[in-house]
């Protein structure tokens, strides 16, 4: 079984940028998490998506960051304009939803590799 | 608000040696626990997970962890470390209902030779 595939695996840029990652989930997982780990911290979640839908975007700064999955498959994430802070490795992950105790949860959750980004 | 504590950021042991990296969580219902793996350059990788049960769970690579809901505590041992166990290791809790993952800072493991 293929894992969740991410492009590219760097990237350099100067600020005021613009930047795009891509992220291709497990096959048939529904649910997609775009995560940013900055050096020194674990993970934290920017957005995530059920199938095409927003489940949860509240820690994504909206005035620079977007995302998209458009056909419920891949994803996109956009920074523009780009600032020093952004630098970072960008996550994405997928999970199945699965039925626990009769209510729908989702199940654990699958990375990818990553994207480096340096802003400069 | 929920929250998973690293206490070490740091962690060296001579070849092996066993093991023990210390998570604390701070949830309000049954926490769903999760150890992942990072080697340089790579994803996450799933060691082990916590949904309910047996406290003792099994995991990959010779990993285990014990949930100890006295101590809010999700510790992840190894009775005899390998050169190739050096990696960062994040401790991880599922909040709510979306089941995002809230990962603490993380502790790096050194492995002398």
């Amino acid at each position: 079984e293929a894992g969740v595939a991410q492009s590219p695996r760097y990237k350099i840029i100067e600020k005021r940028q613009s930047v795009a990652f891509w992220c291709n989930p497990i096959s048939g997982h529904a649910t997609l998490y775009w995560y940013q780990q900055i050096l020194g911290q674990g993970p934290k979640l920017l957005i995530q998506f059920q199938n095409n839908g927003v489940v949860d975007d509240s820690q994504l700064p909206k005035d620079r960051f977007s995302a998209e999955r458009l056909k419920g498959v891949d994803s996109t994430l956009k920074i523009q304009p780009a600032k020093l802070e952004d630098s970072a490795v960008y996550l994405c992950a997928s999970s199945f939803p699965r039925v626990i105790s009769g209510r729908t949860s989702t199940d654990t959750q699958y990375f990818g590799p990553g994207t480096r980004l340096t802003v400069l | 608000a929920q929250s998973v504590t690293q206490p070490d950021i740091h962690i060296t042991v001579s070849e092996g040696a066993s093991l023990e990296l210390r998570c604390n969580y701070s949830y309000g219902a049954t926490p769903y626990l999760f150890w992942y793996v990072q080697s340089p350059g790579q994803g996450l990788q799933l060691l082990l997970k916590y949904f309910s049960g047996d406290t003792l769970v099994q995991g990959i690579k010779g990993f285990e962890a014990e949930f100890k809901r006295s101590q809010s505590s999700f510790n992840l041992r190894k009775p005899s470390v390998h050169w190739s166990d050096a990696a960062e290791y994040f401790c991880a809790v599922r909040s709510g209902n979306t089941g995002k993952l809230i990962f603490g800072q993380g502790t790096t493991l050194q492995v002398k030779p």
